[in-house]
């Protein structure tokens, strides 16, 4: 069955980089283009980027451009997000998703979310 | 990048009940838009893509309609594991991949 597995909950302060993991299981990793959206407690869900796990191409939102980096090892079927310059407004759970892909294109959906992962920013 | 809106912004509802939320684009998006569920403290679970499919797995109370700026999720009796916040996502190509604010449907 498709997993995607995150690592655990992070404390940082402010001015530092966050690196958090999100591991596929079930499926081909490098088919499958990976996003990142996070959610502040109690708001709504922001979209961060997106990474081809086969090319290694991203793209980012404006809004995290020059902070953000998307990376993955596909020889462990992982993704990565880093966000640097960390202030407490990035406090949030940060998720990953995989991009649904059917035999003809159907839009650009999100079918399967890894659990979580809360990043805490506090001096 | 294009906004995403949802009315209403909750809505109490009793068991049984139709419930229909709206989505509005601030640009045609085709039927380029996707519904989630999420409950408290999980991860949003997708229910609705391409505007009218239903995800494999999701129950057929759940339907949704529309196409390019305007867009609903109607459940056709509401179930106690209903309850819960529903989300849009205009669903083109990245960059600018928008959600909605969310509509929290809870128990009259």
């Amino acid at each position: 069955q498709v997993q995607l597995v995150q690592s655990g909950a992070e404390v940082k302060k402010p001015g530092a980089s966050v690196k958090v993991s999100c591991k596929a299981s079930g499926y081909t990793f490098t088919s499958y283009d990976i996003n990142w959206v996070r959610q502040a407690t109690g708001q709504g869900l922001e979209w961060m980027g997106w990474m081809n796990p086969n090319s290694g191409n991203t793209g980012y939102a404006q809004k995290f451009q020059g902070r953000v980096t998307m990376t993955r090892n596909t020889s462990i079927s992982t993704a990565y997000m880093e966000l640097s310059s960390l202030r407490s407004e990035d406090t949030a759970v940060y998720y990953c998703a995989r991009v649904k892909k059917d035999d003809f294109w159907s839009g650009y959906s999100f079918d399967y979310w890894g659990q979580g992962t809360l990043v805490t920013v506090s001096s | 990048d294009i906004q995403m809106t949802q009315s209403p912004s909750s809505v109490s509802a009793s068991v049984g009940d139709r419930v229909t939320i709206t989505c509005r684009a601030s640009q045609g998006i085709s039927s380029w838009l996707a519904w989630y569920q999420q409950k408290p403290g999980k991860a949003p679970k997708l229910l609705i893509y391409a505007a009218s499919s239903l995800q494999s797995g999701v129950p057929s109370r759940f339907s949704g309609s529309g196409s390019g700026t305007d867009f609903t999720l109607t459940i056709s009796s509401l179930q106690p594991e209903d309850f819960a916040t529903y989300y849009c996502q205009q669903a083109n190509s990245p960059p600018g991949i928008t959600f909605g604010p969310g509509t929290k449907v809870d128990i009259k």
